[in-house]
């Protein structure tokens, strides 16, 4: 069964906005990671963060969790054309070497 | 930077043929990983490997096999090729256990099967 489940499915929005994509999972972790795909493509490791960690930054992404709700959001601040691409979470639940992946938020930027 | 290659992006094979598609990493990492990308269903894991010559089943083996003979290479293999399994495949690899096992992902392999 999927461990984590994105949301939400689609977003669509202009350049210069917001975008916020949120996952839940199921079972405790021991980090959850977020993926990008451009269309077509391989996936691409945007940001890791721990159990035990509640916010996270990287560049124009900031990633939150919640361990108590068993959730996650991602926020790409200040969009642009080139951030669209679906968006995937992934957890590790303790096999050091396994992720299960959600089903991933697919993000348009309109120019 | 890490480099995980697969040997095509695209392929066309006919039923009941027997498939290969191998994928290679440049990091010297233990683990790799096959996985199937279908539209709606998302990532799924086929198998994995954590050494050489060692593998594991992942979430729908059936009608797949792997190959690990080297530490860099892992094939796949689909002994007998079914339409239903036309799909995207990725491959990927991440560090040994006791890190943090961000994985690293090839380009994809888009197989059809006709």
């Amino acid at each position: 069964s999927q461990q984590g489940e994105e949301d939400p499915q689609a977003l669509s929005i202009q350049e210069g906005e917001n975008a916020t994509m949120n996952c839940s999972y199921k079972t405790s972790i021991n980090n959850l990671q977020w993926y990008r795909q451009n269309s077509g493509r391989g996936l691409v490791h945007l940001i890791l963060i721990r159990s035990n960690e509640r916010e996270k930054h990287s560049g124009r992404l900031r990633v939150t969790l919640d361990t108590s709700k068993k959730s996650s959001s991602l926020l790409i601040t200040a969009s642009r054309a080139a951030d669209t691409a679906s968006y995937f979470c992934a957890t590790d639940v303790g096999s050091n070497y396994k992720l299960t992946f959600g089903k991933g938020t697919l993000l348009t930027v309109n120019p | 930077d890490v480099k995980v290659t697969q040997s095509s992006r695209y392929l066309v094979k006919r039923t009941g043929e027997k498939v290969f598609l191998e994928c290679v990493q440049d990091m010297d990492h233990e683990n790799m990983f096959w996985y199937r990308q279908d539209p709606g269903l998302g990532l799924r894991l086929i198998y994995f490997s954590y050494d050489v010559k060692m593998k594991e089943k992942g979430d729908i083996p059936e009608g797949y096999s792997v190959s690990r003979e080297k530490k860099e290479r892992f094939s796949l293999i689909l002994e007998s090729a079914s339409t239903n399994q036309t799909s995207m495949y990725l491959c990927a690899s991440s560090p040994g256990q006791g890190v943090l096992n961000e994985q690293f992902f090839g380009p994809g392999t888009r197989l059809t099967v006709l």
